[in-house]
């Protein structure tokens, strides 16, 4: 069966630190890969999504930034975090070329200080 | 791009009564249209799908219809229980792809 794994859980920064959060599929070939974020009581928005290795389209332009360097693996990073950039973090897959669900990732949350 | 809007943001009903969310979309290319569930402080969880080609689809108590025509699709969930509390998110993709997520309904089901 497929798994998805995020980490880390919870995660306190500086403005201005960098940051890298991590989320590994295993289970499945070639997913699709995604990157949300939801504010405090707030819906999910679509950052980041992957088709394939190298292959990342940007939803929304800001100082983020996402990386697949292997075909279950997907990072996001920025260089600089902002005070706004504080929210739960989603990874999800979900199956290329078919009519199937996300799955998400236990996320983590980010309280940028 | 893809636009879903979700009504309404907040429902409260009685423990045994019937709770319906409604959301539009804007893209025709969307043909799947999954519902979620999150608890607070936890992940989103599938709990009801429905494709382009189908009208409606019912498990147990949780049904969702579709109206292609009018780019309308609907939660129903019948005998409400405590444990129905939550978030509930529409969304519609293309082809299972760029899945674009409605605002949000915050229920509560009153004992």
């Amino acid at each position: 069966s497929q798994t998805i794994h995020q980490w880390p859980a919870t995660l306190v920064q500086p403005v201005g630190s960098p940051l890298s959060l991590e989320c590994t599929v295993e289970g499945t070939s070639n997913p699709n890969l995604y990157w949300y974020r939801q504010a405090a009581g707030r819906g999910l928005q679509l950052l980041f999504y992957s088709v394939g290795i190298g292959q990342i389209s940007s939803e929304v332009p800001q100082n983020l930034s996402a990386s697949r360097p292997q075909d279950r693996q997907f990072i996001l990073s920025s260089k600089k975090l902002l005070l706004s950039d504080s929210g739960f973090y989603l990874c999800a897959w979900s199956v290329t070329g078919n009519n199937s669900p996300l799955h998400f990732g236990n996320g983590t949350r980010l309280t940028v200080t | 791009g893809e636009n879903v809007e979700q009504h309404p943001s907040t429902l409260s009903v009685q423990e045994g009564d019937s709770a319906v969310i409604k959301c539009t979309y804007s893209d025709s290319a969307s043909n799947y249209f999954p519902w979620y569930k999150q608890e607070l402080g936890k992940r989103p969880q599938l709990i009801i799908d429905i494709r382009s080609n189908v009208g409606e689809k019912k498990d147990q108590r949780i049904a969702v219809t579709l109206n292609k025509t009018a780019k309308h699709f609907s939660l129903h969930i019948t005998e409400t229980q405590p444990e129905d509390s939550a978030v509930y998110f529409c969304a519609a993709s293309p082809y299972g792809q760029n899945f674009v997520f409605g605002p949000g309904t915050r229920l509560s089901v009153l004992p």
